[in-house]
């Protein structure tokens, strides 16, 4: 599976976009890449995933590089209750293979 | 929460004793997963199953045995608890090619 780094935190302003980088250089081709938030004593959710294509639901957008090394998770208009981590996992997928997980990003949304 | 129950939600023991953690999902999912996250290590998996009574050792798996006689049930057992084995634990389930999906942890505090 592949090592992610993220940074560890990051600040926006409410209603502003918050664009989250992932960097996943080590990523095979048919890993995707997985988008997971964890809101204080939760259990992490999952927000989106891809391989290749960029995606969007009605979360967030993830827009993932042409040579997949990295990807951008985006809250289009962050609002306070965003505050979260936010994990980037890679996955193969139809796999139960350990995956790992790194510290994620601290997201602070401010008024 | 993707239809899993973790119990009990809180649990105080002291050492030496044993623990059972439960973790039910009403998903019908294959795969199943416990996690234990402590402050600057992340998410790290313990144990995880691929159907009933199969099963297999995560990357902190000592001290820790687990069992999943129905599909629905993954059962963690601390043998003998100890100071370390304080931590919020996760289950997580999944099925073929689709996302994880967290329960909202146990929290064990062992005295």
């Amino acid at each position: 599976d592949a090592k992610t780094t993220q940074p560890p935190s990051m600040d926006c302003a409410e209603g502003r976009a918050a664009n989250l980088p992932c960097n996943h250089s080590t990523i095979s081709g048919n890993e995707y890449v997985y988008w997971y938030r964890q809101i204080h004593s939760q259990g992490p959710q999952y927000i989106i995933h891809g391989l290749k294509n960029n995606e969007t639901n009605e979360m967030a957008s993830l827009i993932i590089t042409e040579d997949r090394k990295s990807s951008t998770l985006i809250l289009p208009h962050a609002t306070l209750r965003d505050t979260a981590v936010y994990y980037c996992i890679g996955l193969l997928a139809g796999n139960n293979r350990k995956l790992i997980w790194g510290l994620g990003t601290s997201l602070a949304v401010n008024p | 929460d993707a239809g899993i129950t973790q119990s009990p939600r809180h649990k105080v023991t002291e050492t030496g004793t044993p623990v059972t953690l439960r973790c039910h999902q009403t998903e019908n999912h294959r795969y199943m997963y416990w996690y234990r996250q402590d402050p600057g290590h992340g998410l790290r998996l313990i144990h995880y199953s691929y159907g009933v009574k199969d099963t297999d050792k995560g990357e902190v798996s000592d001290g820790y045995s687990v069992s999943r006689s129905k599909t629905e049930d993954f059962l963690l057992t601390l043998e003998s608890a100890t100071s370390s084995q304080t931590s919020v634990y996760f289950c997580a389930i999944r099925d073929l090619n689709s996302p994880l999906h967290f329960g909202n942890g146990t929290r064990l505090t062992v005295t």
